[in-house]
């Protein structure tokens, strides 16, 4: 079992790009997270799913969309990339909101 | 805003050696769950004790909680180069989320 695979691993955009960020998980859970990791800062929700076609924003969702078209599938969107968003994304997976989270190995991401 | 604040925020220790971390919080929980964190990569659970619970043992782990003080501590006895990491509370208070502290990074000399 993979787990929780994320794509791409490393990025560098410019100041006004886009991108998607994609999470995949193999163990059937029905939720599903996006976090940011900052230095100092721990992690910060930005949206979660807790099922297929379903989304909701987290603490820090400004910026950022989300689409859970697939069970397995969980994508963030960055329609016009911002310096403030250089950090490391993490997604995470759990059967249920009371369940332990499984988290992929993080994106870093970059904005010049 | 974080939930959970852990102390210290590092921790250095000789192998063999115990070490223990805090995590306070703020408002009543179903859970806390500790998590580790090795560099560059992500964090992969260790623990999870319910608000009922007040001690859970996993191998060299030990996680107290005492709710009337909104604190849990978190004892890795036994310290080995390859508990170097950081280590997160999570706490799960009856919202939709867990909330993440900033964690305590723990280097284990050898």
């Amino acid at each position: 079992n993979a787990g929780v695979t994320q794509t791409p691993k490393f990025r560098v955009l410019k100041t006004g790009q886009s991108m998607t960020l994609l999470c995949a998980q193999d163990m059937n859970h029905e939720y599903m997270y996006w976090y940011r990791q900052d230095p100092g800062m721990g992690l910060r929700l930005i949206h979660y799913s807790v099922g297929e076609g379903t989304t909701a924003k987290g603490e820090v969702p400004d910026g950022y969309n989300v689409s859970r078209l697939k069970k397995q599938n969980f994508l963030l969107g960055l329609e016009s990339a911002a310096p403030s968003q250089t950090s490391v994304y993490f997604c995470a997976s759990s059967y249920t909101l009371r369940q332990p989270q499984h988290f992929g190995d993080g994106t870093r991401l970059s904005i010049l | 805003s974080q939930q959970g604040e852990e102390d210290p925020q590092a921790l250095s220790i000789q192998e063999g050696e115990n070490a223990t971390m805090n995590c306070s919080y703020k408002t009543s929980i179903n859970n806390l769950q500790w998590y580790r964190q090795n560099s560059g990569r992500g964090l992969v659970h260790l623990i999870l004790i319910r608000s009922n619970e007040r001690e859970k043992h996993s191998g060299r782990l030990r996680v107290t909680l005492d709710t009337s003080k909104k604190s849990s501590s978190l004892l890795i006895t036994a310290s080995r180069a390859a508990d170097t990491a950081s280590y997160f509370c999570a706490t799960d208070a009856n919202d939709y989320k867990l909330s993440f502290g900033a964690g305590t990074t723990v280097t284990v000399r050898a």
